[in-house]
């Protein structure tokens, strides 16, 4: 089946720093999302992209969809405590009309800003 | 700001009990899906719902796994038989659109399934 790769696993940052992480597939995506989950609750979308090459920002984030539609990566600029938290690349195709919304999910890049 | 609400927040049940885990879609959403996340591992799809009928499930919702829309606002997941690796986060997803743009999945906050 589809299968996302994301990285980093995890990452250690000050509070102020950039961030950033990708995603990547072996398989075309038509559509890429971006999730950001806190413990024992939900996913909360942050972004989502539906054009190769798209470059999308919401506040301090931004992300793009890659030309190739294989890859995606997820910007954070100054960084803030409340930034921590567990971020999924989510990934749609509709690939000759035979899916339905199914979303495939990256493992998830685990965030912890210090103060 | 609609959100998608799920009830009950965790259920716990012995295995072989039969649990149905309850969502309320965003109200304007036509599509409805169920996810799962067992501890520390990512969200994994189970089964997409459109017009009262299933459109897509994956190889986890087999025979033990049911879905309905009982009424104009409510979502079930029935799961008939338990097994201990039923345990997990389930959630409930809504979108308005699966095609085009526009299909962003809203997700509501999960049913803690804990099967003894």
């Amino acid at each position: 089946g589809q299968q996302l790769n994301q990285s980093p696993q995890s990452m250690f940052i000050q509070e102020g720093e950039d961030v950033s992480m990708n995603c990547t597939s072996s398989s075309i995506f038509n559509t890429w999302l971006w999730y950001k989950q806190d413990p024992g609750e939900g996913p909360v979308l942050l972004i989502a992209l539906y054009k190769a090459g798209e470059l999308t920002s919401n506040g301090r984030l931004t992300a793009q969809f890659g030309i190739t539609r294989k890859d995606s990566f997820l910007n954070i600029s100054a960084s803030i405590p409340s930034d921590v938290g567990i971020y999924f690349c989510a990934g749609y195709t509709n690939a000759g009309g035979t899916s339905y919304g199914k979303l495939t999910f990256g493992q998830g890049t685990i965030l912890t800003v210090h103060p | 700001e609609p959100e998608v609400t799920q009830t009950p927040s965790h259920q716990v049940t012995q295995m072989g009990q039969e649990v149905i885990l309850r969502c309320v879609p965003i109200s304007n959403h036509l599509y409805f899906y169920w996810y799962r996340q067992i501890l520390g591992q990512k969200v994994e799809f189970l089964v997409s719902f459109y017009n009262n009928e299933i459109s897509e499930k994956s190889e986890i919702f087999d025979d033990q796994f049911s879905v309905e829309r009982p009424d104009g606002s409510n979502f079930t997941l029935k799961i008939r038989s338990t097994k201990l690796e039923d345990s997990a986060m389930y959630f409930c997803a809504s979108s308005r659109r699966i095609a085009g743009t526009d299909l962003e999945q809203y997700f509501g906050p999960g049913t803690r399934l804990t099967v003894t």
